[in-house]
């Protein structure tokens, strides 16, 4: 699985658009994004995933740029419930059940 | 829907002593995993199951014994803790079918503390 590089730790004001990089310059070209969050002492929850096409859900929006070398989670209105470690995670998609190689994320900190 | 759950949330021992940690998935997922997350750190892969009687090593599987004998069940034993194996430690679940194939549904977790 190729590495990832994501920044320790970030602040964003309530309400606003927190973006969260990820660098992911040695992915190849059958694996996919994966974006996960761990609250406080929760177990981690999924967010998002996408290979190279923009994507979006309820909770985030997942933009992957051309070269699919870096990627940027934005979570459009951030409240204090979205305070948590924020894990970029890059893999073959797979339906045999991988497991999961969470590096150490973005502390994400949200203020009122 | 209760998902996926783990038993106990808390459990304190001491060295030497076996413990259980049980984890139940109401999903019918085929894969089921343990991890465990050590203060400041990430998670960390112990075992993993394909499926009922089908079990294999993870990362870190030295000193845990896990069995499958249903599909929604998948205990982790210690079978001699150790201070070392004071962790929080997660329970997961994949499907196997379908647009979120590979996503994985984790526990609330079992914090352990071996004495």
């Amino acid at each position: 699985d190729a590495k990832t590089t994501q920044p320790p730790s970030m602040d964003c004001a309530e309400g606003r658009a927190a973006n969260l990089p990820c660098n992911h310059s040695t992915i190849s070209g059958n694996e996919y994004v994966y974006w996960y969050r761990q609250i406080h002492s929760q177990g981690p929850q999924y967010i998002i995933h996408g290979l190279k096409n923009n994507e979006t859900n309820e909770m985030a929006s997942l933009i992957i740029t051309e070269d699919r070398k870096s990627s940027t989670l934005i979570l459009p209105h951030a409240t204090l419930r979205d305070t948590a470690v924020y894990y970029c995670i890059v893999r073959v998609f797979s339906n045999s059940g991988y497991a999961l190689n969470f590096g150490k994320g973005t502390s994400l900190l949200v203020t009122p | 829907d209760a998902g996926i759950t783990q038993s106990p949330r808390y459990k304190i021992t001491e060295t030497g002593r076996q413990v259980t940690l049980m984890c139940h998935q109401t999903w019918s997922h085929s894969y089921m995993f343990w991890y465990r997350q050590d203060l400041g750190h990430g998670l960390r892969l112990i075992y993993y199951s394909a499926a009922a009687d089908i079990t294999d090593k993870g990362e870190v599987p030295d000193g845990y014994v896990v069995s499958r004998s249903k599909t929604e069940n998948f205990p982790l034993t210690l079978e001699s803790a150790t201070r070392s194996q004071t962790s929080v430690y997660f329970c997961a679940s994949t499907q196997t079918s379908g647009r979120y194939t590979d996503t994985q549904y984790f526990g609330p977790g079992t914090r352990l503390t071996v004495l």
